[in-house]
């Protein structure tokens, strides 16, 4: 069955480096999305991208956070400069989205925890 | 702004037992709710997706009903297994595309 997949399953970097994570949605999926989660907290929206841009982006996607999908298969989200309160897990989330973003299941993958020490 | 909040935050329930997990959500203009299953450091496993024109889906022991009127959701576990122990996620989809997740209800199932 197709899956949603991201590496590294587990990052630590200090503060102040840049971090990448990396993600392969399912292959025709159209809409794909980063969400986080801080220890003991809701899973939080962060940016969703479509047709190679930023659809939707939360307060929390500030100038330190970036996405891109360099190829036709991976979809990257970047911090450019790691705080402490930036540690969390990060999911990426696709959805094939044939009859736009709301109509269908999205799909996460295992996650990617950010430690920032 | 959405907000989504389940109730019980914990459950505990002997094997075999039927249980109801509570979803309630303040903005009943959605598109769709998901249930999510959720094992202690992982990923998101997506149980049921109702659609807003939809009452309810069912999948295997698994029924989610959805009431929009009332804002509220419920996944019915029938005859639990310890299998079954995690933490279940509800899921608004509204205007935007976006999922407001609500806190989540983590359930134990004991033998």
């Amino acid at each position: 069955e197709p899956e949603v997949t991201q590496t590294p399953s587990h990052q630590v970097t200090q503060m102040g480096q840049e971090v990448i994570l990396r993600c392969v949605p399912i292959s025709n999926h159209l809409y794909f999305y980063w969400y986080r989660q801080i220890l003991g907290q809701k899973v939080e929206f962060l940016v969703s991208f479509y047709n190679n841009e930023i659809s939707e982006k939360s307060e929390i996607f500030d100038d330190q956070f970036s996405v891109e999908r360099p190829d036709g298969s991976n979809f990257t989200l970047k911090i450019r400069s790691t705080k402490l309160e930036d540690s969390a897990m990060y999911f990426c989330a696709s959805i094939k989205g044939l009859a736009g973003p709301r109509g269908g299941e999205l799909f996460f993958g295992e996650g990617s925890r950010l430690t920032v020490l | 702004k959405q907000e989504v909040t389940q109730i019980p935050a914990a459950l505990s329930v002997p094997e075999g037992e039927n249980l109801v997990l509570n979803c309630s959500f303040t903005d009943s203009a959605i598109y769709n709710l998901q249930w999510f299953r959720q094992d202690p450091g992982k990923g998101l496993t997506s149980l049921l997706l109702i659609q807003s024109s939809q009452r309810e889906q069912t999948s295997g022991r698994l029924n989610a009903s959805l009431d929009k009127s009332s804002g509220r959701s419920t996944l019915y576990i029938a005859a639990s297994q310890p299998g079954d122990s995690a933490t279940y996620l509800c899921a608004a989809t509204g205007t935007a595309s976006k999922l407001t997740f609500g806190t989540g209800t983590r359930l134990q199932v004991t033998l």
